[in-house]
């Protein structure tokens, strides 16, 4: 069974709204937390990333907020732009990187 | 700085038939791994490797073989292949001897299994 579970599937957002991804874990023993961003036709790449001593944090119009007692932390993405569209990450790591599902985000002009 | 390199981008095959998956960094890393890419099931880990001569299975282990005789190279050999085995394939690099840091992703490769 996946480690991540990662909701929603696919997200609509016009732009200049705000963009939330939602992930839950299983495993306590994940200490790293990051979310990745795919274009089409590429690999994914590093968006931001939160260990578990911290609640949130925030880079530029990206933000990760973490709640390790509910094991469950949150992608936002803030005055959402057409070119943020693409397919989002969530993942968790301990000794090895287990990633969620994916979320496909559209931003509408 | 080429960073992770994969090859071949596409490949084509027939049920039953074998071949290798290459992948290369050039950042030192230590710590490399193989996923699959699937529609709606995101990345699933296949094999990892944390240093030259060791490695280990992720999820789906099963149809793959890896070895890591050196720190740059990490290849993925399909033993015979399936049409399950149908998806892109991605190799990733971290510095952090666990997984627990960024993963460098290469571009990917699209293997088709007829």
């Amino acid at each position: 069974q996946q480690q991540v579970k990662q909701s929603p599937q696919s997200l609509i957002v016009q732009k200049g709204g705000i963009s939330i991804i939602n992930c839950a874990y299983e495993n306590t023993a994940f200490d790293y937390f990051p979310w990745y961003q795919q274009f089409p036709g590429k690999g994914p790449a590093l968006l931001i990333a939160i260990r578990p001593d911290v609640s949130e944090k925030k880079e530029g119009r990206f933000t990760i907020s973490f709640n390790k007692s509910a094991k469950q932390f949150s992608l936002h993405i803030m005055d959402s732009q057409p070119g943020d569209s693409a397919t989002y990450f969530c993942a968790a790591s301990f000794n090895d990187m287990r990633f969620g599902a994916g979320t496909r985000l559209t931003v509408k002009p | 700085n080429a960073g992770v390199t994969q090859t071949p981008k596409f490949q084509v095959l027939k049920t039953g038939q074998s071949m290798t998956l290459q992948c290369a960094q050039d950042m030192n890393h230590e710590y490399m791994s193989w996923y699959r890419q699937d529609p709606g099931m995101g990345l699933r880990l296949i094999h990892y490797s944390v240093g030259a001569g060791i490695t280990d299975q992720g999820e789906v282990p099963n149809g793959y073989n890896v070895s890591r005789s050196t720190t740059e190279d990490f290849p993925l050999r399909l033993l015979s292949a399936a049409p399950s085995q149908t998806s892109v394939y991605f190799c990733a690099s971290s510095s952090r001897s666990s997984g627990s840091g960024e993963l460098f992703f290469g571009e990917g490769s699209r293997l088709t299994v007829l």
